[in-house]
């Protein structure tokens, strides 16, 4: 079985100042991907950035980069400058290739809210 | 536009009644999902399907039914047997290509029984 645990309810940050929220996951899976979504107040998940179990190099897009320590278990995002824009929840989501029934679906942690403050 | 579209955006229902709740797709992907939010919660899957006349129970599908005629389009079905059936709902669809496989959401329906 799959877990995401995102620790953070709620998260404040000032504008243009970098902010990190934090995931940690668990899997037996030799091979996963993981993913990060962001969901606006108007409820669309957007997709923000991937990160796969054998890349060598954290992803980045954009203001966002996903800090990720494997033996850790931890794929934390990591969004730079800060707009009011935004603020919204972030989910954590992962997908494993080796699930057996269960190989196509993506795992969600429970959120974190985060708000920007002007 | 590419896109997902979902409807109604919001739906309310009386105890007793099926809603059907719509997603249609123009992404030319194969594999569609749909999960449901409660309140401070992440997301659930409900079922999923990877080819057209085919689909797959998630962790929640009781209550719930699809049907997969088209490859655009994965209609879904909150019976009468779903206990507690208000919360939002979330269409996605993506070109299921294994871990990789990045899905792409829609902008959701809001169920309240009344």
């Amino acid at each position: 079985a799959q877990k995401i645990t995102q620790t953070q309810p709620g998260m404040f940050v000032q504008e243009k100042e970098a902010v990190t929220l934090d995931c940690t996951y668990d899997t037996s899976d030799p091979s996963y991907g993981l993913f990060w979504y962001k969901q606006p107040s108007s409820g669309e998940m957007i997709f923000l950035i991937y990160q796969g179990s054998y890349d060598q190099q954290n992803a980045t897009e954009g203001r966002y980069s996903l800090n990720f320590q494997k033996a850790r278990k931890s794929a934390n995002l990591v969004i730079s400058a800060s707009q009011l824009g935004d603020s919204a929840m972030y989910f954590c989501a992962m997908r494993g290739l080796y699930s057996g029934a269960g190989s196509y679906q993506l795992t969600f942690g429970k959120g974190t809210k985060l708000s920007v403050i002007p | 536009d590419g896109g997902i579209t979902q409807s109604p955006k919001y739906l309310f229902r009386k105890e007793g009644q099926n809603v059907t709740l719509s997603c249609e797709q123009n992404l030319n992907h194969d594999a569609m999902y749909w999960y449901r939010q409660d309140p401070g919660q992440g997301l659930r899957l409900i079922y999923y399907s990877q080819i057209v006349n085919d689909f797959q129970k998630g962790d929640i599908a009781e209550g719930y039914s699809v049907s997969r005629e088209k490859k655009e389009s994965f209609p879904l079905t909150v019976t009468s047997a779903q206990k507690n059936p208000t919360a939002f709902y979330l269409c996605a669809s993506s070109l299921d290509r294994g871990s990789t496989d990045t899905q792409y959401f829609g902008p959701g329906t809001r169920l309240t029984v009344l």
